[in-house]
């Protein structure tokens, strides 16, 4: 049975860079017939799409993310990960790490990391 | 950009009500792309319902999916204890990818 995990920071302070891995058990990161995708809920809000890609080296980001967002994998590691860069209070909430095939379906998540911008 | 809006956006029931989500596409899509998550505090999300009626791997057949064109709905025909949660609808497709902005079922 395939599951993932989000670990990282809960708190960030403002301007800093956050980093998350999500960690793929039971199950490859290197699918033919998957995206690995990142879902933020910001606080108070609705689920964002952050961005997707898959171990083939196919990536996309959500265009309102993009000049601050980097997806990267360690498939030795059955890993993947999202730098988003310059932290702001908008972008606290819960993230969430999953799986998506190539139309943007999602039959698989992870349980959510919650991070906190604040000084 | 198509635009999912969901209604209400607090459902209060008690268990073994029913209870009817709505999804309202901005313009006419594809039914075979709309699917539904149940959301839950400290756990995975859950896919629920994909093509609008299908049922994901493992589901009660109490979550039923329909509607067709620019209107669709998430009925749970009896509420148990644990499907008290927070659902979304998404468009999804080679292109596509929206969200709607919830509806929370909460115990009356």
């Amino acid at each position: 049975q395939v599951k993932l995990q989000e670990s990282g920071p809960r708190l960030v302070k403002p301007s800093q860079t956050l980093s998350l891995i999500c960690t793929v058990s039971g199950g490859s990161l290197s699918s033919d017939s998957h995206y690995w995708v990142w879902i933020r809920q910001p606080a108070g809000e609705g689920l964002e799409w952050i961005g997707r890609f898959s171990t083939s080296g196919i990536t996309k980001y959500n265009s309102s993310l993009t000049s601050r967002v980097t997806m990267s994998v360690d498939t030795s590691k059955n890993q993947f990960s999202l730098t988003l860069t310059s932290m702001t209070a908008a972008d606290t909430g819960l993230y969430y790490c999953a799986r998506g095939n190539f139309g943007n379906l999602f039959d698989l998540w992870g349980q959510g990391t919650p991070v906190t911008v604040s000084s | 950009e198509i635009v999912l809006t969901q209604s209400p956006g607090t459902l209060s029931l008690s268990p073994g009500e029913r209870a009817t989500l709505s999804c309202r596409a901005s313009q006419s899509v594809s039914s075979s792309f709309l699917a539904w998550y149940q959301l839950k505090p400290g756990q995975a999300p859950r896919l629920l319902i994909y093509g609008a009626s299908t049922r994901a791997t493992g589901i009660p057949d109490r979550f039923s999916g329909s509607g067709s064109g620019t209107d669709f709905s998430l009925t749970i025909s009896r509420l148990e204890p644990e499907d008290f949660a927070v659902f979304y609808c998404q468009l999804y497709g080679i292109s596509l990818l929206t969200f709607g902005g919830g509806t929370k079922v909460e115990i009356k």
